[in-house]
């Protein structure tokens, strides 16, 4: 399995600072027919379903705020908040999806606002 | 608008069977795979495995394979989630998502149910 590892485990943060989460993966999940990266970023707010922010790694959702945004390639990637604004609290997961057979996600990285 | 709607909390005893649902709306069902994914008490998103309701070709994870069953039933749109024998520890929510597809691969999960809470307790 590829193994995806999220640092910090929790961060916080000022309001209109940056915000910085970073996943490395165990191997590379460079997809050779479109040569982009397989990981997506989504947040996660309490009670509510996930909502999917990036796609290859890089990729913005349609209505995902522009303050987000994500970079990386090969085995290390990140995602950065330019602004810190209350409703980006939640926590944040990386996944995999190079994979069929075993899709994978980071263990999580929990934002507040410090 | 796309989504899909998934059936209600569940409370169940050890041993019990449970099968849970997933409706998709708003797009063409079986264009798309449904995963499900396991969030357990304080901890992070799990994926259990996948399904292609238009032929129910179906993916799971090692971890989860032989321990649940996903199912479809493509004439009405839904995918389901299934135990024979629940376990206190299956207590959970647990999200289907859409996955979109190509060349038979599934890829990262663009629209996410509510969830289903399901406790299981003596």
């Amino acid at each position: 399995d590829i193994v995806l590892t999220q640092s910090p485990d929790s961060l916080a943060v000022s309001l209109g600072e940056r915000a910085t989460i970073n996943c490395r993966s165990s191997q590379t999940i460079l997809y050779d027919v479109n040569n982009k990266n397989s990981l997506a970023w989504y947040q996660h707010k309490p009670g509510q379903p996930p909502t999917l922010l990036i796609t290859w790694a890089s990729s913005r959702e349609t209505g995902v705020p522009d303050r987000f945004s994500a970079s990386g390639s090969a085995t290390d990637f990140t995602l950065t908040i330019s602004s810190l604004q209350p409703e980006d609290v939640a926590v944040y997961y990386c996944q995999q999806y190079h994979t069929p057979s075993s899709l994978t996600f980071g263990q999580g990285t929990r934002l507040e606002i410090k | 608008e796309v989504h899909l709607v998934q059936s209600g909390a569940e409370m169940k005893k050890p041993g019990e069977s449970l099968k849970i649902s997933c409706r998709g709306a708003g797009y063409t069902f079986t264009n798309y795979w449904i995963a499900w994914v396991r969030q357990m008490p304080g901890k992070g998103l799990e994926w259990m495995g996948s399904i292609y309701p238009a032929d129910s070709q179906t993916k799971y994870s090692p971890s989860f394979q032989g321990q649940v069953s996903i199912s479809a039933d493509k004439s009405k749109s839904t995918a389901f989630l299934q135990w024979s024998s629940l376990k206190a520890s299956d207590s959970a929510i647990y999200f289907c998502a859409r996955q979109p597809s190509q060349y038979g691969r599934f890829y990262y999960m663009d629209v996410w149910g509510k969830g289903t809470t399901v406790t299981v307790s003596s």
